[in-house]
């Protein structure tokens, strides 16, 4: 079945640190992909998101490029704040079927 | 405006009891979604409601999970004979339409099974 695979927390990093969570998927067909993010004490939110092979969506600094030819939709930021610190999820969801099949999720933590 | 509203926000429970957890959709809404996190693991699926309708209930993991949307907003997942298994957090989301990409989720229901 469907599958997204994100690298293990937690991922600690310095301000104004560059930032890469990998994510890497598994589908059939053509998924969407999309990144959220769950701060302390707040629901999922959806951070970015890329519909078709090559797109890159980006918000808040952050990107992700859906690349089909490693299946795979990597999250970076340039210079991370500690604002930032939050639980990040990478998910997919295939075409008519609207259901989200979400990695395990990457806990990251910015220091002052 | 207002999100998505879940209700409890924690319920504790015994083995073998009946509970319900509510979830207030986005107003206009139609789609709305049940997902459930187990501590440290993303969010998995259960049901797709679109509409009065479940268009998708295959993530349900057996007979005990039901949810129901009669009247095509509130949704109310029921679980009966609670397992300690079942203890998790349960999420809800809506979108706008079934085919919107964006899902908005609600703070979830915290369930624990003793």
């Amino acid at each position: 079945g469907d599958s997204v695979t994100q690298m293990e927390g937690p991922v600690t990093l310095s301000e104004e640190a560059f930032l890469t969570i990998n994510c890497t998927y598994t589908a059939t067909g053509y998924p969407s992909l999309f990144w959220y993010v769950q701060y302390p004490g707040e629901g999922l939110q959806l951070l970015l998101k890329a519909t078709k092979a090559d797109d890159k969506g980006s918000n808040k600094g952050f990107e992700a490029t859906y690349r089909k030819e490693t299946t795979s939709f990597h999250l970076e930021k340039g210079s991370v704040q500690v604002s930032d610190s939050a639980v990040y999820f990478c998910a997919l969801s295939k075409t008519g079927a609207q259901k989200l099949v979400f990695g395990q999720g990457t806990r990251l933590t910015i220091n002052p | 405006g207002a999100g998505v509203s879940q209700t409890p926000s924690n319920k504790v429970t015994e083995k073998g009891k009946y509970v319900e957890l509510r979830c207030d959709p986005i107003s206009g809404h139609t789609a709305l979604y049940w997902y459930r996190q187990s501590l440290g693991q993303g969010p998995e699926f259960l049901i797709y409601f679109q509409g009065t309708g479940a268009a998708d209930d295959s993530g349900l993991p057996n007979d005990r999970f039901f949810a129901v949307r009669p009247e095509g907003s509130v949704s109310t997942l029921k679980i009966q004979r609670t397992e300690r298994g079942d203890s998790a957090v349960y999420l809800c989301a809506s979108s706008l339409t079934g085919t919107s990409y964006e899902q908005f989720f609600g703070p979830g229901t915290r369930l624990t099974v003793l």
